[in-house]
């Protein structure tokens, strides 16, 4: 069965520091799509970034980015510049082969951004 | 473009009642996934429908049923409510096909079952 786990319940990191979230997923499959969303105290779940396993080049969206390593099936967001609003529950999830629109997610990590 | 849209947002029922959550998705949207979330048992996948057709099912009883309808809306409906049923449903949508996989969330219905 596929899974997606995320090791670190909770972090916390300074306003303009750099923090990095932790994933990892199991899978036999060679094709996927992972990503990395964003639930903030609203509940709106929001799409930060995405990366397709086919891909080598990792993906970036601003201050956001990720460092993939297929061999090792670990999946990072590393948020530069952390800011006030990054402040919400960060979610890993995968796609898979057979259900391309049915998100496996990990269990979150809460992260804080303090002043 | 509108985003996803769900009704109601919140929702006091009472166990063994029966409830139904509507999903209206991102226009030109053709697949809708429903989503449960629990503190306990995190984000689970409940279905997806695409053109009218369940294309993927999670692992839930035959009591969380739904469907779709031409304009690509979507209803779930949950049966005999039960304490545990008490989640925050949400619904996404995405373009079902090509190679777009990314889905968009709505804000989420709130299942409260007293």
């Amino acid at each position: 069965a596929q899974t997606v786990t995320q090791s670190q319940p909770e972090m916390s990191v300074q306003e303009a520091e750099t923090v990095t979230l932790s994933c990892t997923y199991d899978t036999s499959e060679n094709n996927y799509y992972l990503f990395w969303y964003k639930q903030p105290p609203s509940r709106q779940m929001i799409l930060v970034i995405r990366q397709e396993a086919y891909k080598q080049q990792n993906a970036t969206e601003n201050r956001f980015s990720v460092n993939f390593q297929k061999a090792a099936k670990s999946f990072s967001l590393k948020i530069s510049d952390s800011q006030l609003g990054d402040t919400a529950m960060y979610f890993c999830a995968s796609t898979f082969s057979g259900g391309y629109n049915k998100l496996i997610f990990g269990a979150g990590t809460r992260l804080a951004v303090h002043p | 473009k509108a985003g996803v849209t769900q009704t109601p947002r919140y929702l006091i029922k009472t166990r063994g009642q029966q409830v139904t959550l509507s999903c209206s998705p991102i226009s030109g949207h053709r697949s809708v996934s429903w989503y449960q979330q629990t503190p306990g048992q995190g984000l689970q996948f409940l279905f997806e429908y695409f053109s009218e057709t369940q294309r993927n099912k999670g692992n839930f009883p035959g009591r969380f049923s739904g469907r779709q309808f031409s304009n690509s809306r979507s209803e779930m409906n949950v049966s005999t409510l039960e304490l545990g049923d008490s989640a925050l449903y949400l619904c996404a949508s995405s373009p079902g096909t090509g190679r777009t996989y990314e889905q968009y969330f709505g804000p989420g219905t709130r299942l409260t079952v007293t």
